[in-house]
């Protein structure tokens, strides 16, 4: 019954290593969004997907790639990983239109690099 | 790129009212005012957010001041289980709104 899932919940690899996080939404919520929450607890969005297509893209190094199979998913794939990619990913999603507030996030992915 | 200013922590009895402030004076007229709220590990919540008028939901209180300058939060009957990091947002309503969230507000409800 969880709206916004994200598996997995930890991951711990070495360094140069690509690894994938996967989040899925049951909302039927139309744009999707994937946060980073570094060390000093600032969350900064990443990228934006609305109906499968990139919206947002911030100033993310391209070893990050999120993709977006349908609506309900969007993936980040994480290429040669380094120390300072370590953090907690969250995924969020939401429903375009005034009357919708809310982003409904999914409880986060801790990774690690060593 | 935080447009909103809020204080660091603040201390409320378990019981009592907690008020939770935040300027936003150079938000625009199509910008609403957000809050969330994050217990420690978890995801942040959505807790409310309004334009011009104040809002109550089964949550919170928001109240916005008439020139939408700055805006309250309120925990009507604070619990324990309301220690969190709350922050307040500005942002757009469209498809592509995103939301910058700031440094929030440690609020920490004391027995």
């Amino acid at each position: 019954d969880t709206a916004v899932s994200q598996t997995p919940k930890y991951l711990v690899t070495q360094m140069g290593n690509d690894k994938s996080i996967k989040c899925e939404q049951n909302l039927g919520h139309d744009t999707m969004y994937w946060y980073k929450q570094d060390s000093k607890k600032f969350l900064k969005i990443m990228f934006s997907y609305n109906n499968k297509e990139l919206i947002i893209n911030e100033t993310v190094p391209n070893r990050f790639s999120p993709k977006s199979p349908d609506k309900a998913h969007l993936n980040l794939h994480i290429n040669s990983l380094e120390l300072g990619d370590s953090a907690v990913y969250f995924c969020a999603s939401s429903q375009a239109g005034a009357l919708t507030g809310g982003y409904t996030f999914g409880s986060g992915t801790r990774l690690t690099v060593v | 790129d935080a447009k909103t200013t809020q204080p660091p922590s603040m201390d409320c009895a378990e019981g009592r009212a907690a008020n939770l402030p935040c300027n936003h004076s150079t938000i625009s007229g199509n910008e609403y005012v957000y809050w969330y709220r994050q217990i420690h590990s978890q995801g942040p919540q959505y807790i409310i957010h309004g334009l011009k008028n104040n809002e109550t939901n089964e949550m919170a209180s928001l109240i916005i001041t008439e020139d939408r300058k700055s805006s309250t939060l309120i925990l009507p009957h604070a619990t324990l289980r309301d220690t969190a990091v709350y922050y307040c947002i500005v942002g757009g309503s469209g498809s592509a709104r995103q939301l910058t969230f700031g440094s929030g507000t440690q609020l920490t409800v004391l027995p």
